[in-house]
Formats: structure tokens, C-alpha cells, sequence
């Protein structure tokens, strides 16, 4: 079935450093790939999202790739700031509706 | 605020109780969705709402569990004869739609329900 896999679940980076959060999908059909921030008792909130006719595609210090014969895409951020530190969700979706999370990354941005 | 609004925030009930959840979307979004996440998961699909028309109910969405649109506007979701299992954060999300596919989803900040 439909299914997202998110590595790693948890990721430590020196402030200024990089982080790197990858997934892979199931679905071959799936088009559409947004990343959600989540704060702690917050709601999920879109930084970026790329659709399939792309490759790559950067906003400031994200950036986000994707692989569609490897069927895997990866969100970049650069410069990490404390103020990114917070739970990351990859999704996928087929460009209908409904999209299929992967398990969350939680960042931490050591000061 | 502009944005999704569900209420309430917090729901604490005793098991066998029912609770209704209500949702409030982006007034122009047709598109409505309904999400569970629990502690350390992603958000997990429940069913989702093309303007009053409920299209797809996930499996995980039991005979317990029903949501409705009857305007096109608000949604409802409610779960009858709640179970320990049932604790978890109700997403509600919506989003532009039909003519327009792959449209970001805006969740509402949820509504945490806690089955004692």
C-alpha cells in the first residue's frame, strides 16, 4: 500500500551547520511532495513543496530535491538557527487529495 | 484569524462517551480533510470532503467514527463510544479545490482528545 518512509527520526546539528532529512514513497503515482514544520503544540505548517516536473526547487535556506526513478526526495536546510529546531513531516501525494506522512524528524539546532 | 479553526482544543471523556469535534475551514477551500496524529507520528489520513461530498474514508476510520459537510462549509467529526485507543490530535486541513490539484493542505491547530 501507500507508504512514506522518513529517516532519520531525530537529528542534532551544531548551529550554522546543515541538516539533511530524506524519504522514500511507495506510490509511483505520487506527484505532488510538500514538508510540514511542526512546533511543539502547534499545527503543522507548509516551508515548501516541490511537484514532480521538478528537480529541485529552494526558498532562502531550504531547499528541497527529488528523485523520481529512486523514488525518494530530501529537504536541505542551511545555516541552521535555533528557531528551526521542531518536528519536520515529508509527505506524498497523487495529486488528488490525500497525502500519506512520513513518521517526523525531530530537529534540534544546538546553540 | 483567517485560518482553520477546530474546537474544541482540548476534550477529556470518559471511555464509552461520544464527542463530536468540529472544524471550521479557509471560507474559499472546498477541499476538507480529517487527520489523527498521535505522540511521535505523522498525521494519519481519516477521510476527506469535496465541498458536502465525503469522497474517501480510510480503513483506519471505523464504524465508530463519522464526519459530515452538510453545507459545504463546516465539518463534524464524531466518534460514538469512545475507546482508550481513540486518544490522539484530530487534524482538520483544507484546501483550494477542484480545478486546482496539489494544493497546499492548512491545518487547524487540532483538537486533542484524551480517552480516560
Amino acid at each position: 500500500g501507500e507508504n512514506v518512509e522518513q529517516h532519520p527520526s531525530t537529528l542534532s546539528v551544531q548551529e550554522g551547520d546543515s541538516a539533511v532529512i530524506k524519504c522514500t514513497y511507495s506510490d509511483s503515482a505520487s506527484n505532488y511532495f510538500p514538508w510540514y514544520k511542526q512546533e511543539l503544540g502547534k499545527r503543522p505548517q507548509l516551508i515548501i513543496d516541490i511537484r514532480s516536473n521538478v528537480g529541485e526547487k529552494k526558498d532562502q535556506r531550504i531547499a528541497v530535491t527529488l528523485n523520481k526513478t529512486a523514488k525518494h526526495f530530501s529537504l536541505h536546510i542551511t545555516e541552521t538557527q535555533p528557531e528551526d529546531s521542531a518536528v519536520y513531516f515529508c509527505a506524498a501525494s497523487t495529486g488528488t487529495y490525500k497525502y500519506i506522512f512520513g513518521t517526523g524528524t525531530r530537529l534540534k539546532v544546538l546553540a | 484569524d483567517t485560518g482553520v479553526s477546530q474546537d474544541p482544543r482540548h476534550k477529556i471523556t470518559k471511555r464509552g462517551q461520544n464527542v463530536t469535534f468540529r472544524c471550521d475551514p479557509i471560507s474559499e477551500h472546498n477541499r476538507l480533510y480529517w487527520y489523527r496524529q498521535t505522540l511521535g507520528q505523522g498525521p494519519e489520513f481519516l477521510t476527506y470532503f469535496q465541498n458536502e461530498a465525503q469522497l474517501e474514508k480510510s480503513r483506519l476510520l471505523s464504524d465508530r467514527f463519522s464526519a459530515e459537510r452538510p453545507k459545504g462549509s463546516f465539518s463534524t467529526l464524531e466518534i460514538q463510544r469512545t475507546e482508550q485507543g481513540d486518544s490522539a490530535m484530530y487534524l482538520c486541513a483544507s484546501s483550494l479545490g477542484p480545478s486546482r490539484a496539489n494544493t497546499e493542505a492548512f491545518f487547524g491547530q487540532g483538537t486533542r482528545l484524551t480517552v480516560v
